[in-house]
């Protein structure tokens, strides 16, 4: 069965510390993995694609990272700021139709001042 | 340009109802998803349409429908409703439907009573 996991499910930092948030996946026969960020109530909005052929992608200070082998992912946020306290999510995309990903529970972030 | 819409925003029913929630995607995208996301999880796959063609179907009974239109907008139909179908809606939109990004709407929130 393809599943994918983010841990941890809640993680609270004070503004301008580093953070890593995880996602693991099973099968490790992805076509992209794609991380999200959700605010509550809302829809969801594309941070990264990263596609099985590269390690890792960068847009401004957020980086991720993909290792196939291993069935995991890693976000790096540096310096965090409030505005982003949200919801995390990662989601692998196992048959290359940009569509029926397979999404984690995601990880809710609480940057505090 | 406008990015993927939804309507409406929000909806309340009663079990046993029908309900049609409705998408347009972006400028030019020609493949339309729709997501289940119930409170705390990560959205789950329903449909997905591409040049007014069902693509995939995930795991959900057959009281679920949708259909794409040639100016590639989509509606979903959930019949009888049950209060287990209360969650947020997503729309999400890609231009090919190959592993490209993919890029959602705010969604609809429906709550069956």
């Amino acid at each position: 069965k393809q599943e994918v996991t983010q841990i941890p499910a809640a993680l609270s930092v004070p503004e301008g510390e580093n953070l890593v948030l995880n996602c693991s996946f099973t099968d490790s026969a992805i076509y992209n993995l794609q991380w999200f960020r959700q605010d509550p109530g809302k829809g969801l909005t594309s941070l990264l694609l990263i596609q099985s052929s590269q390690r890792e992608q960068t847009s401004g200070r957020l980086n991720a990272s993909l290792d196939k082998s291993s069935g995991r992912s890693t976000l790096y946020i540096a310096a965090s700021q409030p505005g982003d306290s949200a919801t995390y999510l990662c989601a692998v995309d196992y048959t290359g139709t940009a569509s029926k990903l397979t999404f984690g529970t995601g990880t809710r972030l609480q940057v505090t001042l | 340009d406008a990015g993927v819409t939804q309507s409406p925003t929000h909806l309340i029913k009663t079990r046993g109802q029908h309900v049609t929630l409705r998408c347009s995607p972006i400028s030019g995208h020609k493949s339309v998803s729709w997501y289940q996301q119930v409170l705390g999880q990560g959205p789950q796959f329903i449909f997905q349409y591409y040049e007014k063609e069902e693509r995939g179907r995930g795991n959900f009974p057959d009281r679920f429908s949708a259909r794409q239109f040639p100016n590639y907008s989509s509606e979903l139909n959930v019949n009888a409703l049950l209060l287990g179908d209360s969650a947020l809606y997503l729309c999400a939109s890609s231009l090919y439907g190959s592993s490209e990004k993919l890029f959602f709407g705010s969604g609809t929130q429906l709550s069956v009573l």
